[in-house]
């Protein structure tokens, strides 16, 4: 069973552009959890999705970022017109229910 | 609001014994540890639920005080392998939402 697949690992962007970042859960988990953190810092919630449906988006900034989990394919955060604060490490964890397991994270550099 | 975990950071020698603890200042449903060394994701280690009860497995073990909400993290004779850092995540509800995580605790183990 794999585990929670996250591309791409690292992603560099320039501000004004768009960032697709991608999590494809654990098999047979349908909760995903999407969070940010900064260096040195903890994870700070973003959203929550179970397929098709945003959970809670309560962390997600209301501007510029969306998540969405398709009945088919991976989990997508989108971000929009990139800016240098949103340079951040992006971890995705998947759940049966119950234990939050985490991706590798996608690393993303705004320039 | 995030739960405040202490010490910030430790330094042990190997076979030394750490302890982390993990206060909120909300009534707690669970919480759930995790470490994470740096660039990689963070590793599940356990969760406790409502119930004040202690849990372990080889020489990591952790306990959940419901009264003063709050959790600790024990680990008796260190190995260099425990170096990273320590995240509590703290669920306030059963469900099934997101996790609060704590600021981390830097651990490093010495030879």
């Amino acid at each position: 069973n794999a585990g929670v697949m996250q591309n791409p690992r690292h992603l560099v962007r320039r501000r004004g552009q768009e960032a697709r970042l991608r999590c494809s859960p654990m098999k047979g988990h349908s909760h995903v959890y999407w969070y940010r953190q900064l260096p040195e810092e903890g994870l700070k919630f973003m959203v929550y999705l179970q397929k098709e449906n945003i959970i809670d988006e309560s962390g997600m900034p209301k501007e510029r970022f969306s998540a969405e989990f398709p009945k088919e394919g991976p989990s997508i955060l989108r971000i929009q017109q990139v800016v240098r604060g949103d340079s951040a490490a992006y971890f995705c964890a998947s759940s049966p229910g119950n234990i939050q397991y985490f991706g590798a994270g996608t690393r993303l550099s705004v320039l | 609001q995030q739960p405040v975990q202490s010490p910030q950071a430790v330094i042990l020698r190997e076979g030394e014994d750490a302890v982390i603890n993990c206060s909120s200042s909300k009534a707690l449903y669970s919480v759930h540890w995790y470490r994470q060394k740096h660039g990689e994701a963070p590793v599940f280690l356990m969760i406790l639920l409502k119930g004040g009860e202690q849990k372990g497995h080889d020489k990591i073990s952790a306990s959940f005080n419901e009264k003063k909400q709050q959790s600790s993290l024990y680990l008796t004779a260190s190995q260099l392998s425990y170096s990273g850092t320590y995240f509590c995540g703290t669920e306030y509800n059963n469900a099934g939402n997101m996790l609060t995580f704590g600021g981390g605790t830097r651990l490093m183990v010495k030879p």
